[in-house]
């Protein structure tokens, strides 16, 4: 079955501009979504399809879909943004949805 | 305001049975289709089962095909899943999400709820 790839951990400084990145051929047929999870918490959804924010989500966060790879771009990253980041994508496989293993950011 | 509450997770053997729900409020459950994802502790997010929002049709990851039941009641604005024959690697936090479209089309969760956590140990 397919598989999304992310990078275990990223760090960035206060204020700078952090991108996690996401791959799998799945990619290559259905846009990515992310979401970001603080600890103890559930999911929430920051980015998804082609060019979508949800309401009340800072537009600080952005993201980017090209061949197999998706990016998640926080552009002046803050405190509050340290969290696990995961990234999922439909799939024709026989699992529809298949997820990454998450990407676990720090703002230094 | 939108939200999802999960219940029905505990301390079960191996081989054995739990049902979790899900209630949900501030939506039209019926114009969503639904989902079951779970977390096994310290790991990611990893896919479990789908029901349409007419529950006519359902989708289940391989790892749980056969044991877990996914289903419905729009009366009751409830999610369910009944799981059997369960495993050790089972154990993880079940959440409960709403995609965005009826039938299974593109689309997201974009609403989750906080979890009901199975634990199978002997």
């Amino acid at each position: 079955s397919s598989e999304l790839t992310q990078d275990p951990a990223v760090s960035v400084a206060l204020g700078q501009t952090v991108v996690i990145t996401c791959r799998g051929d799945s990619l290559r047929d259905y846009y990515a979504c992310w979401y970001q999870q603080r600890p103890g918490q559930a999911p929430l959804l920051v980015f998804h399809g082609e060019n979508n924010r949800p309401s009340g989500i800072p537009d600080r966060f952005s993201g980017a879909n090209s061949g197999d790879t998706a990016t998640l771009t926080i552009t002046g990253a803050q405190a509050e943004d340290e969290a696990v980041y995961h990234c999922n994508s439909r799939d024709n496989g026989p699992n529809l949805v298949v997820f990454g293993a998450g990407t676990r950011l720090t703002v230094l | 305001e939108v939200q999802l509450l999960e219940s029905g997770g505990g301390l079960v053997q191996p081989g054995g049975s739990l049902r979790l729900s899900c209630a949900a409020s501030g939506f039209t459950f019926s114009n969503y289709a639904m989902s079951w994802v779970r977390q096994a502790p310290g790991k990611g997010l990893e896919w479990v089962s789908t029901i349409t929002g007419s529950g006519g049709s359902t989708f289940y990851a391989d790892s749980v095909k056969g044991r877990f039941t996914i289903s419905r009641d729009s009366p009751k604005n409830t999610l369910y899943m009944q799981l059997n024959s369960l495993r050790v690697e089972d154990t993880a936090l079940y959440y409960c999400a709403k995609w965005t479209t009826r039938e299974w089309e593109p689309g997201t969760f974009d609403i989750w709820g906080q979890g009901t956590e199975v634990t199978v140990s002997s």
